[in-house]
């Protein structure tokens, strides 16, 4: 068990539709990092947070978006969902700023679009 | 632009038998590297990382990975594999330019036959 929980585990919803993931870092960790990780694409960096601002951003869509509330939790939005974002999303956090340090994963929501 | 290359899709070895992974890796500076491990259904978890001094370090569960400047590389290996040990390997290289960011490699899926 990392420490880094996410929810849901699954999730099934229909092209068009938007969803919510949600995140929680292991406790003292200030960095919120999201992936996405498809069969196609393999592990995708989307977006980092630390301390509830933005810090880094990878392979993001403009249709995802992704917040880090005061207390430290995160959340990605994922709107006018495809096909093709069905993919496992993974969370992870970090104690440091920088990411020259190990992340420690979530078990990941599994997002099926139909 | 950063990258790292994990050349291998899948390897399959003996129980007991030697292994090796191999990564290669596209960096200006001084790279931060990474060996995460991903079993069937779960997050990544952190094998071993190097950021500088011995070229050759040492991980969790027998694993040691040896960082060679003059390759670019940063190859995993195991002197003796266990069943256990089948899963997906992820070599990374943590990104200090443009701001912070932790880039993965594709990804070697490790089969063991008894």
């Amino acid at each position: 068990d990392s420490g880094v929980t996410q929810t849901p585990k699954h999730l099934i919803t229909a092209t068009g539709q938007r969803v919510t993931l949600r995140c929680s870092p292991r406790s003292g960790d200030l960095s919120v990092y999201w992936y996405q990780q498809s069969l196609d694409q393999g592990l995708q960096f989307l977006i980092q947070y630390y301390n509830g601002e933005e810090r880094a951003k990878g392979n993001i869509l403009e249709r995802f978006s992704a917040q880090q509330f005061p207390d430290l939790h995160s959340e990605l939005n994922l709107s006018s969902l495809e096909l093709g974002d069905s993919a496992l999303y993974f969370c992870a956090s970090s104690v440091e700023r920088s990411l020259n340090n190990e992340q420690f994963f979530g078990p990941g929501t599994r997002l099926t679009v139909l | 632009a950063q990258s790292v290359t994990q050349p291998d899709i899948h390897i399959t070895v003996s129980e007991g038998a030697s292994l090796e992974l191999r990564c290669n890796y596209s960096y200006g500076a001084t790279p931060y590297l990474f060996w995460y491990v991903q079993s069937p259904g779960q997050g990544l978890q952190l094998l071993l990382k190097y950021f500088s001094g011995d070229t050759l370090v040492q991980g969790i569960k027998g694993f040691e990975a040896e960082f060679k400047r003059s390759q670019s590389s940063f190859n995993l290996r195991k002197p003796s594999v266990h069943w256990s040990d089948a899963a997906e390997y992820f070599c990374a290289v943590g990104a200090s330019t443009g701001g912070f960011k932790t880039i993965f490699g594709a990804g070697t899926r490790l089969f063991v036959k008894a």
